[in-house]
């Protein structure tokens, strides 16, 4: 089946810097690629997400990018706040009929103020 | 933050006892899924659901059993053979059509066994 492995495990940056989390898969088959962002205590939820046909996509602050030659996907966050500070979860979807995802572990960022 | 409901929030059990989570969700959406997270794991998926009367074992399925008899319902059992069930536990939904692959989640229920 589908690994997915994610790192740094924790990150820390002073407000303003820039924040980056990088994921590798397992399945050449893997043709989604969420991030999730979870608050402590809270429900993750989705940030941005890249499907295997594109690059690189933008949404504000975050970015992520796929290099599927390499099998390896990034979370970009530019100018941290604070209120970025949570765990960040990518993951990846396996070609096929079914619908789940395989996580990686995760990352406490933590912006400084 | 409306469409999944998990409850209760808090759950505490006996060694020994089976404790049935509950998971609600009024998307019109064919799949559910259960998580368990634990401190530096990640979301590991236990059980999941793309349509009534039907569900797969995920990863860590061991010491767990579902029933999908409703679509808005997907009940998860941590039975007394799970031997490390305290646990915070997700469930998640999502539409089964084309290219939408976005899961939902529910607020979650931490489940401490003692």
């Amino acid at each position: 089946g589908e690994n997915v492995e994610q790192h740094p495990s924790t990150l820390s940056v002073q407000e303003g810097d820039s924040a980056v989390i990088k994921c590798t898969y397992s399945d050449s088959a893997s043709n989604y690629f969420p991030w999730y962002k979870q608050e402590l205590g809270k429900r993750p939820q989705l940030i941005i997400d890249i499907r295997s046909n594109v690059g690189e996509k933008k949404d504000q602050r975050i970015a992520v990018t796929l290099n599927k030659t390499a099998k390896h996907f990034s979370l970009h966050i530019t100018e941290t706040q604070p209120e970025d500070s949570a765990v960040y979860f990518c993951a990846a979807r396996t070609g096929g009929s079914n619908y789940k995802l395989t996580f990686g572990k995760g990352t406490l960022l933590t912006v400084n103020p | 933050d409306g469409g999944i409901t998990q409850s209760p929030k808090y759950l505490f059990r006996k060694e020994g006892q089976n404790v049935t989570l509950s998971c609600e969700q009024n998307l019109n959406h064919d799949a559910m899924y259960w998580y368990r997270q634990d401190p530096g794991q990640g979301l590991r998926l236990i059980y999941y659901s793309q349509i009534v009367n039907d569900f797969q074992k995920g990863d860590i399925a061991e010491g767990y059993s579902v029933s999908r008899e409703k679509k808005e319902s997907f009940p998860l059992t941590v039975t007394s053979a799970q031997k490390n069930p305290t646990a915070f536990y997700l469930c998640a939904s999502s539409i089964v059509a084309g290219f939408q692959y976005e899961q939902y989640f529910g607020p979650g229920t931490r489940l401490t066994v003692t």
